[in-house]
């Protein structure tokens, strides 16, 4: 079935150290695939999104391209912060039958250390 | 500012009360969702609603109820049913399609004592 797999956690890094998240995915049709990010006590945010093969969504010094032949949209940032500790999420959506179909990952958590 | 409130943040229930977590959005947006999301875990769908007056159940849906008779609001009631309430709580809203993604409230964590 559909689905969305990504890189578990959680992830320490030291302050500017580059970051990938890796994320994959399975799914029917075109879906439209989404970056979340949740800080401690708080819902989701949207980051950064693609709708079609080879899009590239970028926010904040995130990135992530749509690749189409890997089904990959791994989330990367070259420097990351302290103010980036939060927990990652990868999504993919798609309209299939009467309704969207949304489908989230377990979610990364990331610790940034000074 | 549009944006999805919920309401309360915190919030405490005895065993067998049912409790009811508001949610109100001012986005325009079609489709409201209901997800619980416990520590170290993904997000789990509880209740959707695509139009008003019509909701359908998720993956989760038993000890729970919802209602939807207005755009803005869809509010989720846990009931006494529900034996391991215990968690964070998230509703989020969507254009019809969703294909621009979720907006999401930031959150309503529910304790049992």
């Amino acid at each position: 079935g559909d689905s969305v797999t990504q890189m578990e956690g959680p992830v320490t890094l030291s302050e500017e150290a580059f970051l990938t998240i890796n994320c994959t995915y399975t799914a029917t049709g075109y879906p439209s695939l989404f970056w979340y990010v949740q800080y401690p006590g708080e819902g989701l945010q949207l980051l950064l999104k693609a709708t079609k093969a080879d899009d590239k969504g970028s926010n904040k010094g995130f990135e992530a391209t749509y690749r189409k032949e890997t089904t990959s949209f791994h989330l990367e940032k070259g420097s990351v912060q302290v103010s980036d500790s939060a927990v990652y999420f990868c999504a993919l959506s798609f309209y299939l039958g009467d309704r969207n179909q949304f489908y989230f990952g377990t979610g990364t958590s990331l610790t940034v250390i000074p | 500012d549009g944006g999805i409130t919920q309401s309360p943040k915190y919030l405490f229930r005895k065993e067998g009360q049912n409790v009811t977590l508001s949610c109100e959005q001012n986005l325009n947006h079609d489709a409201m969702y209901w997800y619980r999301q416990d520590p170290g875990q993904g997000l789990r769908l509880i209740y959707y609603s695509q139009i008003v007056n019509d909701f359908q159940k998720g993956d989760i849906a038993e000890g729970y109820s919802v209602s939807r008779e207005k755009k803005e609001s869809f509010p989720l009631t846990v009931t006494s049913a529900q034996k391991n309430p215990t968690a964070f709580y998230l509703c989020a809203s969507s254009i019809f399609l969703g294909t621009d993604g979720y907006t999401f409230g930031s959150g309503t964590r529910l304790t049992v004592v």
